[in-house]
């Protein structure tokens, strides 16, 4: 069974601009996470969809968000990009809603300048 | 919300010898308690996990421990090779169905 994919692993955006990241569930899998990996912060809980619906979200501010399809995959977006932004933006894919035995992808890293 | 504390920081061992690393978390309606290790470049790996209504799992040369009155919960690595090095994050999912990482442990295991 193939894991989680994230696309694109690396970006570099400049102050301002927005960002689309992208996950692919493992096959099967309808409960997409997100994550924000930071060295000061560590791994922050961003948000959580199941079939297509946002269940819980974390205390980030309203420039980021995101969205699931129908087939599972998903997105989030960040906009008007800030330096404090840089980080490892992971996802992480289950069967179960709720935080539940989660799986991880590799990360997309952006670097905002 | 929920929080989670995770000690040591660092910890080097020697190849051999056993480590552990121990967690304590704030809501007591916390009811899942996932390990994950993650290596340079990749995303955290899930390797084992318990629920609430289990004291002790084991998998091989890992094992976590749950003290449920105490809030706290361990990992125990036995037999370290240099393979285990890597940073280990325990987690918690609370009442809120949100899940809540520890700090991480940087562990090196000496040859």
């Amino acid at each position: 069974k193939a894991g989680v994919t994230q696309t694109p692993r690396y970006l570099i955006k400049t102050r301002g601009q927005q960002v689309t990241l992208s996950c692919s569930p493992i096959s099967g899998h309808r409960s997409v996470s997100w994550y924000q990996q930071t060295p000061g912060q560590g791994l922050q809980f961003l948000f959580e969809y199941f079939s297509e619906t946002q269940r819980n979200k974390g205390n980030f501010p309203g420039r980021f968000s995101g969205r699931q399809f129908s087939n599972s995959r998903s997105e989030m977006n960040v906009s008007t990009l800030e330096l404090g932004d840089s980080a490892l933006y992971l996802c992480a894919s289950s069967a179960i809603a709720g935080g539940y035995e989660q799986y991880f992808g590799p990360g997309t890293r952006l670097t905002v300048t | 919300g929920e929080n989670v504390e995770q000690h040591p920081s660092t910890l080097s061992v020697q190849e051999g010898d056993s480590a552990v690393i121990k967690c304590t978390y704030s809501d007591s309606a916390s009811n899942y308690f996932p390990w994950y290790k993650q290596e340079l470049g990749k995303g955290p790996q899930l390797i084992i996990d318990i629920r609430s209504n289990v004291g002790e799992k084991k998998d091989q040369r890992i094992a976590v421990t749950l003290n449920k009155t105490a809030k706290h919960f361990s990992l125990h690595i036995t037999e370290t090779q240099p393979e285990d090095s890597a940073v280990y994050y325990c987690a918690a999912v609370n009442a809120g169905n949100m899940l809540t990482f520890g700090g991480g442990t940087r562990l090196m295991v000496k040859p």
